[in-house]
């Protein structure tokens, strides 16, 4: 079964500097990797997805995300982070084998300050 | 195009009782899903619909927690009797195609407190 790792719960970055959330996973074959921000009182988004290709994807909000096989780690990167990007963010995984269910990390909290 | 929504946002209620919860997909989307975040910890799968069928209901903690969807739109889940660990956030979401490659919508959430 596959399994999501996000190591840590809360991260606090200055506004204006970069960020990295990290992700690991476990999956036997090619899986495919998600990113979900919850931002407060709202539902999941999708900030982006990998599922075969290039091993750099780009998303929205200008968030990206590499693909490290070796690793078994999927990251979140942002440049310079907005104090809009406050939020929960979510790493997530799904067989690429027929039909399965997508598993959840246990999510990191980012903080923005000023 | 409307969100997922899901209705209350907030119920509070007391163990023994009982709570029904309910998600209205995107209009067209035939896949709909529950899930659950217990305080802090990951969000888990509940089950999974296909129309007004369950593809997938290996998530479901007891058989205290029922999922229908008539008619292939909504869905309820209704919990009976409530428990304490039954507290947390349940998400809906919903999808046009069925798989895990496709994303899936999803909406805010009830937040369900047991006391």
């Amino acid at each position: 079964a596959q399994s999501v790792t996000q190591p840590d719960i809360h991260i606090t970055v200055s506004e204006g500097a970069s960020l990295e959330l990290r992700c690991n996973y476990s999956y036997g074959a090619t899986p495919y990797l998600f990113w979900y921000v919850q931002s407060p009182g709202q539902g999941l988004q999708l900030l982006l997805k990998y599922f075969s290709g290039d091993t750099l994807v780009q998303g929205i909000k200008g968030f990206e995300a590499e693909f490290k096989r070796s690793q078994s780690s999927f990251n979140l990167r942002k440049p310079s982070v907005h104090w809009s990007d406050a939020a929960e963010y979510f790493c997530a995984v799904g067989a690429s084998g027929g039909y399965q269910k997508v598993t959840f990390g246990t999510g990191t909290k980012l903080q923005v300050i000023p | 195009e409307a969100g997922v929504t899901q209705f209350p946002s907030h119920s509070v209620i007391e163990k023994g009782q009982t709570v029904t919860l309910r998600c209205d997909p995107i209009s067209g989307h035939d896949n709909l899903y529950w899930y659950r975040r217990v305080m802090g910890k990951e969000i888990k799968f509940l089950l999974h619909f296909v129309k007004e069928s369950k593809q997938d209901e290996s998530g479901m903690p007891n058989n205290r927690f029922l999922a229908e969807r008539t008619g292939g739109t909504y869905s309820t889940l209704k919990v009976q009797p409530a428990e304490l660990e039954d507290s947390g956030v349940y998400f809906c979401a919903s999808s046009r195609v069925t798989g895990a490659k496709y994303e899936q919508y999803f909406g805010p959430g009830t937040r369900l407190t047991v006391t």
